[in-house]
């Protein structure tokens, strides 16, 4: 099976922008968590979505947002961007069984540079 | 709040001797243990993983120890080779979310 992909590997935005980072899960995932990850802060969590729906989120502002399609692909968007927003932005994907507390697997990230 | 400490914060070895990291977490509700090594430029990988209901699980030079009265859980690689040099984290979640909190990792060198 392939694993996470994630997509661009690598982006560069000035102060101000917005940008929409995208992941597709493993076949036959059905959620799909959103990380930060800063050598600051360490890893984050973001969000999850499981059938096109939030189910879980973490503490970040409203800049911070996500959706997942029926195909369970999931983007993630932060509007208004900040330097502080740099970061490795890592998606996870789990089965999504209901119970929770599986594993997830991790995709490369994306690596997201604000000037 | 919900909190991961994770202990030392980097860690040599000689290859072949063992290595030890501890995690303690706050939530007595976390149910589920991950643990992940992440190398330079890629992901985090799920090397193992233990549940509540178990004390210790073991896969080849890989252990991971649970004391849930203690709330500490922690990883031990034997016969380290150079090869398990990366940075280790651990992770604790619970039924009902998908939410993780994760320690701060540990930066393993493993010296041949």
């Amino acid at each position: 099976k392939a694993g996470v992909t994630q997509t661009p590997r690598y982006l560069i935005k000035t102060r101000g922008q917005q940008v929409t980072l995208s992941c597709s899960p493993i076949s036959g995932h059905r959620s799909v968590s959103w990380y930060q990850q800063t050598p600051g802060q360490g890893l984050q969590f973001l969000f999850e979505y499981f059938s096109e729906t939030q189910r879980n989120k973490g503490n970040f502002p409203g800049r911070f947002s996500g959706r997942q399609f029926s195909n369970s692909r999931s983007e993630m968007n932060v509007s208004t961007l900040e330097l502080g927003d740099s970061a490795l932005y890592l998606c996870a994907s789990s089965l999504g069984s209901s119970g929770g507390a599986y594993e997830q697997y991790f995709g490369p990230g994306t690596r997201l540079t604000v000037t | 709040g919900e909190n991961v400490e994770q202990h030392p914060s980097t860690l040599s070895v000689q290859e072949g001797d063992s290595a030890v990291i501890k995690c303690t977490y706050s939530d007595s509700a976390s149910n589920y243990f991950p643990w992940y090594k992440q190398e330079l430029g890629k992901g985090p990988q799920l090397i193992i993983d233990i549940r509540s209901n178990v004390g210790e699980k073991k896969d080849q030079r890989i252990a991971v120890t649970l004391n849930k009265t203690a709330k500490h859980f922690s990883l031990h690689i034997t016969e380290t080779q150079p090869e398990d040099s990366a940075v280790y984290f651990c992770a604790a979640s619970k039924s009902g979310t998908y939410k993780y909190i994760f320690g701060t990792g540990t930066r393993l060198k493993v010296l041949a």
